[in-house]
């Protein structure tokens, strides 16, 4: 089965530092995604990564960064967290190919205070 | 853009009741489509997938028929257990990129 980990499970910034997520998947796939999940809003990408040092923006990168040195590893940073980023974030990953699945992580509940 | 519409939950249902989650979608070209299920504190799991037009995906008592003539990918089961209470996500595979409905969440009683 495929294992996909994000390191922390419930997480408590506060505003304007510099936050890290990390985001570990155990089955050598190439793609890799970070979303946040909001009630009412379903699950919007944030940024996604095709290969190692590749990255491409979602539809929110505004923000965060993300960094994929090594394949099976894909860390999401916000520069400077705000109150409005409190949210679920979800790290997912895939073997490229269009009739394959996503597989997620547990998520990541960070509160910036 | 490609978009995918769901139903506002909550469904509430009593045991053994059928179910019915709608859900349709606008993409160009042919995408593949999912359901995806999210239990109270853990990340999403696949559900089901259909990857071309009249495919029906099932899975755990689940069923859904991909329709491209109303461009709808309906969420089915017979008979619903309380251990199926979640929330459940539509998803299309656009290019590179899945997009997902906003999810929704349904409440079995006994």
């Amino acid at each position: 089965d495929v294992k996909v980990t994000q390191s922390s499970r419930y997480l408590v910034k506060r505003t304007g530092e510099k936050v890290f997520l990390e985001c570990v998947q155990d089955m050598d796939h190439e793609n890799m995604f970070w979303y946040r999940q909001d009630p009412g809003l379903g699950l919007r990408l944030i940024y996604f990564s095709y290969d190692v040092k590749m990255k491409e923006k979602g539809d929110i990168p505004e923000g965060y960064s993300v960094s994929r040195e090594k394949k099976e590893r894909f860390s999401l940073i916000l520069e400077s967290a705000s109150t409005n980023q409190t949210s679920m974030y979800l790290c997912a990953s895939r073997l490229t190919g269009a009739r394959e699945a996503l597989h997620f992580g547990n998520g990541t509940r960070l509160t910036v205070t | 853009g490609d978009s995918v519409t769901q139903m506002e939950g909550p469904v509430t249902l009593s045991e053994e009741a059928f179910l019915t989650i709608n859900c349709t979608y606008t993409a160009t070209g042919y995408p593949s489509l999912f359901w995806y299920v999210q239990y109270p504190g853990e990340g999403l799991q696949l559900l089901l997938k259909a990857t071309k037009a009249d495919d029906k995906g099932s899975n755990k008592g689940f069923e859904a028929t991909y329709r491209k003539e109303t461009t709808s990918f309906h969420l089915e089961k017979g008979s619903v257990q309380v251990s199926d209470s979640a929330v459940y996500f539509c998803a299309l595979r656009s290019f590179q990129k899945l997009v997902f409905g906003t999810g929704t969440r349904l409440l079995v009683s006994p």
